[in-house]
């Protein structure tokens, strides 16, 4: 059963320190994103990713934040520093190649704290 | 800023029944896509609709697209417990761009 997964799953920081998190997409999928879902905001997309190339980042506060796909199975969403409005559930999802597969498949989150 | 808006907010009706979501949207798209969310999960895909089709089925699930008026909307049937969750509507950023730009959710809560 082929699923896209995350870690960590829940993360407590205090402000100011570093936080990473990873995600493993579908084997065989070349679109990666990341989103950040909150209460006030709702579920923003922060970066996507093509073949490994980042693609769009406008969402991201470039000054903290940074993504990378250091290979086909692992994608990383830097926070540094962090701080307390982080604090977000971070979702990676993935999807497949072709020319009309938008579907995208989420993973369970990293639950971020940031006191 | 979002580009779909869901209404209503929030639902709660008696199991057995049939619940109604709708999806509004700003600018022309190439799909709308149906995702569910239960409390502490990820968003899983339920459906999707292309900007040529105006009705689409999936088991328990209907969902219609009105491109003059930029609104969808999703029918669940026959309501069951497993119903509650959240539910999202996303619109896509045209052909070959898979960015997808989601609501802000309806929150579906089923009454046994």
């Amino acid at each position: 059963d082929a699923r896209v997964t995350q870690t960590p799953r829940h993360k407590v920081t205090e402000m100011g320190q570093e936080v990473t998190m990873r995600c493993q997409p579908i084997l065989g999928h070349n679109t990666v994103f990341w989103y950040r879902q909150t209460m006030m905001q709702g579920l923003e997309l922060l970066a996507y990713f093509r073949n490994r190339a980042p693609l769009d980042d406008s969402g991201m506060p470039k000054d903290r934040f940074s993504a990378e796909m250091p290979d086909a199975t692992l994608a990383t969403l830097k926070i540094q520093p962090s701080e307390p409005r982080d604090s977000a559930v971070y979702f990676c999802a993935s999807g497949a190649p072709g020319g009309h597969q938008e579907t995208q498949y989420f993973g369970p989150g990293t639950r971020l704290l940031v006191l | 800023s979002q580009q779909g808006e869901e209404d209503p907010q929030a639902l709660s009706i008696q199991e057995g029944e049939n619940a109604t979501m709708n999806c509004s949207y700003k600018t022309s798209i190439n799909n709308l896509q149906w995702y569910r969310q239960n409390s502490g999960r990820g968003l899983v895909h339920l459906i999707l609709i292309r900007s040529n089709e105006r009705e689409k089925h999936s088991g328990r699930l209907r969902v219609t697209l009105d491109t003059s008026k930029k609104s969808s909307s999703l029918l669940i049937t026959a309501s069951r417990a497993a119903d509650t969750a959240s539910y999202f509507c996303a619109t896509d950023a045209g052909f070959g761009n898979e960015k997808l730009t989601f609501g802000t959710g309806t929150r579906l809560t089923i009454i046994p």
